[in-house]
């Protein structure tokens, strides 16, 4: 079974920081795909951004990005000029591709981010 | 429009009383999704739908029953639930459950059993 692992429940940054959120996952499927939510409190959970594993290059969406290394089985999320609507709760999660895909998403236990002014 | 909408917004019931939750989408989406979630945890799938046929059922209590009549709307009935049933209930809907397409989460029912 595929599980995931966010080891950081809290974090912090500077308003205009840079911060890192770390995430691995275990599996053994050669064919999935990572994602990064965010739930703001009391507030949607949307998508941040989305790696296809059969891809090289990271995923970059304006101030976000990941570092993803598929052989350590990690996925750590980048935002940088953080910016005080950045506090929220972050998820990373995994999906099965392929005939696997039952449509299910494995999330982790989720990391606080506070961006202090 | 990517939104996924979901009525009533926050829902007080007794252990005896029957009650549905309500999801919508118009996005044309032929998946969606059930998930509930405790504060500060992750989400956990509860139910999938698929063509509006019911495709996983992650071992739910029956107290919890789900329908879908057509491609747009989801309910989610409830009956008999126990206070450790309260939570926020996230409805979810993606193109089709195979895809790698992203999901869209509604913004919930936060549901409260006395």
């Amino acid at each position: 079974a595929q599980t995931v692992t966010q080891s950081q429940p809290e974090m912090s940054v500077q308003e205009a920081e840079t911060v890192t959120l770390s995430c691995t996952y275990d599996t053994s499927e050669s064919d999935y795909y990572l994602f990064w939510y965010k739930q703001p409190p009391s507030r949607q959970m949307i998508l941040v951004i989305r790696q296809e594993a059969y891809k090289q290059q990271n995923a970059t969406e304006n101030r976000f990005s990941v570092n993803f290394q598929k052989a350590a089985k990690s996925f750590s999320l980048k935002i940088s000029d953080s910016q005080l609507g950045d506090a929220a709760m972050y998820f990373c999660a995994y999906r099965s591709a392929g005939s696997s895909n039952t449509g299910k998403l494995i999330f982790g236990q989720g990391t606080t981010l506070q961006v202090k002014p | 429009d990517t939104e996924v909408t979901q009525t009533p917004k926050h829902l007080v019931m007794g252990m005896t009383n029957k009650k549905s939750l309500k999801c919508e989408q118009h996005m044309g989406h032929r998946a969606m999704y059930w998930y509930k979630q405790k504060a500060k945890k992750p989400p956990e799938l509860m139910f999938v739908y698929s063509y509006e046929k019911l495709s996983i059922n992650e071992s739910v209590p029956s107290r919890f029953s789900p329908e879908c009549p057509n491609s747009s709307l989801l309910n989610l009935h409830l009956h008999a639930l126990q206070p450790e049933d309260s939570a926020l209930y996230l409805c979810a809907s993606s193109q089709v459950p195979r895809s790698t397409d992203t999901q869209y989460f509604g913004p919930g029912t936060r549901l409260t059993v006395l």
